[in-house]
């Protein structure tokens, strides 16, 4: 099965502030990464799509980039909305992975 | 209002069965792929199974793998999971997702997730 790997576990930023989450596979997964937002007691909500498209209904402060084994979240302008946990997903194939997921905490 | 509602959660023995239902509304069912993820207390996200829209294709993960069987009637718009020989370690919140995309003839991810419904295997 593709590993994937999230770092930082935890991350601690201001309102305003623009942060990274980087997420690796343990082989390559083209651009088929997906990353999602989870906020307690909800379900993960889908924010971007083959590594860099922006679902319909998130704010543009989301972006994805990468490919191969390499990808990146970028939120820019970090709003008090925003505090929540994110993972990224591989769909390279059907057994479907997920990182262990990054805490963004209000620092 | 596209809607994904699970039920049938609960408290079971180790060694024990449950069947969990996921129906969905305000979209059209039989064109899409469904999945079942869960989560444990605490802990991350872990796809479970799969099944293409009319059930041709169905994944599982080893982890329940043998033990576990998803199924789905168009008719009714509703996906099943049926639970055998359940683990302590099946303890978790299951959710029901769905592909992001119609007609999907490759994987896709998941745009619309239900609730979830919580299910503890303890004695």
């Amino acid at each position: 099965d593709i590993q994937m790997t999230q770092s930082p576990s935890t991350l601690s930023a201001s309102v305003g502030d623009s942060v990274t989450i980087t997420c690796r596979a343990s082989q390559t997964i083209n651009s088929w990464l997906a990353w999602y937002q989870q906020k307690p007691g909800k379900a993960p909500n889908l924010l971007i799509y083959d590594a860099s498209s922006l679902e319909s209904g998130v704010p543009s402060r989301f972006s994805g980039s990468g490919s191969e084994t390499e990808f990146t979240l970028t939120i820019s302008s970090l709003q008090p909305d925003d505090f929540a946990t994110y993972y990224c997903q591989q769909y390279n194939t059907y057994s479907y992975t997920f990182g262990q997921g990054t805490k963004l905490e209000i620092k | 209002e596209v809607q994904l509602v699970e039920s049938g959660g609960g408290l079971v023995k180790p060694g024990g069965s449950l069947r969990l239902s996921c129906v969905a509304s305000g979209f059209t069912f039989s064109s899409y792929s469904m999945n079942w993820v869960r989560q444990a207390p605490g802990k991350g996200l872990e796809w479970v199974s799969y099944s293409s829209s009319s059930s041709t294709y169905i994944y599982y993960a080893d982890s329940v793998k043998g033990r576990f069987t998803i199924s789905r009637d168009n008719t009714e718009k509703s996906l099943y999971l049926q639970m055998n020989s359940l683990r302590a370690e099946d303890t978790a919140v299951y959710y029901c997702a769905r592909v992001r995309r119609v007609g999907a003839t490759r994987a896709h991810p998941f745009d619309i997730w239900g609730q979830g419904t919580m299910v503890t295997v303890s004695s």
